[in-house]
């Protein structure tokens, strides 16, 4: 059974760090992986989603990378702004016809002004 | 107009009670899904519809069923509603037509069971 690690579950940092999530996964044969950031009240947003034959995928300040054999991925995020303060979850898609998706349980970010 | 929508958005009952989530989606897409989150957890599905006539158990169906409708809309409901039922819901769609199934999600529904 896939299981998927969020390390650490709490982040404050100060306004324009650059930071690292980390998210580690046990089964390496997924389909993808994809970060969401989850607001209060405001469900889940799709981030970044790697398809497992790529390496990274970049959206802005945003910059995921995958490493399958490994079974790790990491968010970074540039130049943080208290905008990003928010829970981001990683979740992988498995093969198979139903490709559901497995959610670490997030790490909870805090940008300090 | 959200793509996703669910209703209520909070939900407060007593144990025993029948209660019925709602989700709507305007995407024309034709898988959904049903997840719950519990405090420091990650989401966990319930149950997923390919289409209408397709309706699968996830990972912890046990005290819920599902309705498809129509392909936009996709219920759930608890038939006896339990306090550890307590939780963050979500509806989730996705086009099976689109590579790579990316999931859509409605803004959720706090349920408390007292």
């Amino acid at each position: 059974k896939q299981e998927v690690t969020q390390i650490p579950a709490a982040l404050s940092v100060p306004e324009g760090e650059n930071l690292v999530l980390n998210c580690s996964f046990t089964d390496s044969a997924i389909y993808n992986l994809q970060w969401f950031r989850q607001d209060p009240g405001k469900g889940l947003t799709s981030l970044l989603l790697i398809q497992s034959s790529q390496r990274e995928q970049t959206s802005g300040r945003l910059n995921a990378s995958l490493d399958k054999s490994s079974g790790r991925s990491t968010l970074y995020i540039a130049a943080s702004q208290p905008g990003d303060s928010a829970t981001y979850l990683c979740a992988v898609r498995q093969f198979g016809s139903a490709r559901q998706l497995t959610f670490g349980s997030g790490t909870q970010l805090t940008v300090l002004p | 107009d959200a793509d996703v929508t669910q209703t209520p958005r909070n939900r407060i009952t007593k144990t025993g009670k029948r209660i019925m989530l709602e989700c709507s989606q305007t995407k024309g897409h034709d898988r959904m899904y049903w997840y719950r989150q519990d405090p420091g957890l990650g989401l966990r599905l319930i149950y997923y519809s390919f289409d209408v006539k397709d309706i699968n158990k996830g990972e912890i169906s046990d005290g819920y069923s599902v309705s498809r409708q129509a392909q936009a809309k996709f219920s759930l409901s608890l038939e006896s509603a339990i306090p550890n039922q307590t939780a963050l819901y979500f509806c989730a769609t996705s086009d099976s037509w689109t590579s790579p199934n990316e999931q859509f999600f409605g803004p959720g529904t706090r349920l408390t069971v007292l």
